[in-house]
C-alpha cells in the first residue's frame, strides 16, 4: 500500500513565524501535491511538483512556497504565517500516468494565532 | 479553467437505502478523468471510484456506481445498501488527460450522514 506521511497532525503557530509542513511518500511517485481544505471551499491546489526540483503553482500559491530536493519529500513553506492561513493542509502523491489516482496523507490542521 | 460543482452540501440516508450524490463540471475538453473521493472523520481521503471520459460504460465498484452523462457534464455517485461506514465527506474531482497538466480540480464536497 502507498503511504503518504505528513509530519504533524496538528500544529499551532504564531503570526509571522516561518512554518514548514513536511510530506513523505514511500512509493517512488513522480507527482506530489499540496492542497488546502476549507469548509465550503473544498480542496484548493497550492503547489504541485512533477519531479525533483520541479514545481508548479496551483490555484492559490500566494503566501506559500515549496521545496522538493528528494523525490520522496515535498515540503510546504509558509514564509510568514498569517491567520488566514489557518486551515487543513493535505499532501498527496501519484505515479505519472493518465488515470492514476491521488494518494493522500492524513492532513495537518494548522492554526495560526 | 475547469470547474466542479457539488450542489448538495449535505445529504442523509437511512441505513440500507440508496442515495445519489450529484456532481457537474465544466470543461471544453473531450477527454478527461473523473473521480469520487471519500473523506471519513479520520481525514484520510480515499478513492471511491474513477471514470475515463472516453468510456461509455459507467464505472462500478461493489456498492458504488456512477451515472456519467458526458453531454450533460454530469457525474453522480450512487451508493446502494448504505452502511454506517459510508458516513463521510464526498468530493468529486476532475482531471484533464493532457500530459503535463497533472492537477485535480475538486468540488466543494457533500457531507453524507447515515441514519441508523
Amino acid at each position: 500500500d502507498v503511504k503518504v506521511t505528513q509530519s504533524s497532525r496538528y500544529l499551532v503557530k504564531r503570526t509571522g513565524e516561518k512554518v514548514f509542513l513536511e510530506c513523505v511518500q514511500d512509493m517512488d511517485h513522480e507527482n506530489m501535491f499540496w492542497y488546502r481544505q476549507d469548509p465550503g471551499l473544498g480542496l484548493r491546489l497550492i503547489y504541485f511538483s512533477y519531479d525533483v526540483k520541479m514545481k508548479e503553482k496551483g490555484d492559490i500559491p500566494e503566501g506559500y512556497s515549496v521545496s522538493r530536493e528528494k523525490k520522496e519529500r515535498f515540503s510546504l513553506i509558509l514564509e510568514s504565517a498569517s491567520t488566514n492561513q489557518t486551515s487543513m493542509y493535505l499532501c498527496a502523491s501519484r505515479v505519472q500516468g493518465e488515470s492514476s489516482p491521488l494518494h493522500f496523507g492524513n492532513g495537518t490542521r494548522l492554526t495560526v494565532t | 479553467a475547469q470547474t466542479v460543482t457539488q450542489s448538495q452540501p449535505e445529504m442523509s440516508v437511512q441505513e440500507a437505502e440508496t442515495v445519489t450524490l450529484s456532481c457537474t463540471y465544466d470543461t471544453s475538453e473531450s477527454d478527461y478523468y473523473l473521480f469520487w473521493y471519500k473523506q471519513p472523520p479520520s481525514r484520510q481521503m480515499i478513492l471511491v471510484i474513477r471514470q475515463e471520459a472516453y468510456k461509455q460504460q459507467n464505472a462500478t465498484e461493489n456498492r458504488f456506481s456512477v451515472n456519467f452523462q458526458k453531454a450533460a457534464k454530469s457525474f453522480s455517485l450512487k451508493i446502494s445498501d448504505s452502511q454506517l461506514g459510508d458516513a463521510a465527506m464526498y468530493f468529486c474531482a476532475y482531471r484533464t488527460s493532457n500530459f503535463g497538466n497533472e492537477k485535480l480540480t475538486f468540488g466543494t464536497g457533500t457531507r453524507l450522514t447515515i441514519i441508523p
